[in-house]
């Protein structure tokens, strides 16, 4: 069954350092989409992304954050300086209609320390 | 805004029915999922239900909605230990992006 694969699997960084976290999407999918998770929150949305473009993000998805599909393959999320507080789970998705009616498929996800 | 909200945690025995309650505010809301998280795994779907749709089968779940109420439930039957998970409701939001709203995961624990 086709994955969504996340890279790497856990991150260590300190603050104000920039990470990329990267994503490789099924590849016959066209919507692209970010989610985090702080231990013991919510799973949140941060941002998606189609035809080369953000549609939509959300209040968290800021100037430090970025993403960019550099190939036909991967799809990164930067964090310019990272803060404290952006320790979490991210989880990237990708999925071939929105809205996801089929539902998401979704990575196991980086989980990123800032220390 | 948007919102979903669920209890945090059940407990029930091998064999059981296990009740899942989720609670939405987004009235537009076309989808309602069930997702399943494994430790150390991503996201996997379980289900979804249209939100014209009342009930859902698929094998041991059973998704209920009721739109009136913004109430989303999801039953398993014959509980096994391998369902042991944190289990999500989410809402696609109205924005139609492809934006999920999830709740903050039950946490199902089942006892042999």
């Amino acid at each position: 069954e086709p994955e969504v694969t996340q890279t790497p699997s856990h991150q260590v960084t300190q603050m104000g350092q920039e990470v990329i976290l990267r994503c490789v999407p099924i590849s016959n999918h066209l919507y692209f989409y970010w989610y985090r998770q702080i231990l013991g929150q919510k799973v949140e949305f941060l941002v998606s992304f189609y035809n080369n473009e953000i549609s939509e993000k959300s209040e968290i998805f800021d100037d430090q954050f970025s993403v960019e599909r550099p190939d036909g393959s991967n799809f990164t999320l930067k964090i310019r300086s990272t803060k404290l507080e952006d320790s979490a789970m991210y989880f990237c998705a990708s999925s071939e209609y929105p809205p996801a009616n089929y539902g998401y498929t979704f990575g196991s996800g980086t989980r990123l320390t800032v220390v | 805004g948007e919102d979903v909200e669920q209890s945090l945690f059940l407990s029930v025995r091998e064999g059981d029915s296990s009740v899942i309650n989720c609670t939405y505010t987004d009235s537009s809301s076309t989808y309602l999922y069930w997702y399943k998280q494994e430790p150390g795994a991503g996201l996997q779907l379980l289900t979804y239900i249209f939100s014209n749709m009342d009930m859902k089968q698929d094998q041991r779940l059973t998704v209920l909605l009721n739109k009136k109420d913004k109430h989303l439930s999801l039953r398993i039957a014959d509980t096994q230990t391998g369902d042991s998970a944190i289990y999500f409701c989410a809402e696609s939001s109205s924005s139609n992006t492809g934006k999920l709203i999830f709740g903050q995961g039950t946490t199902l624990q089942v006892k042999p």
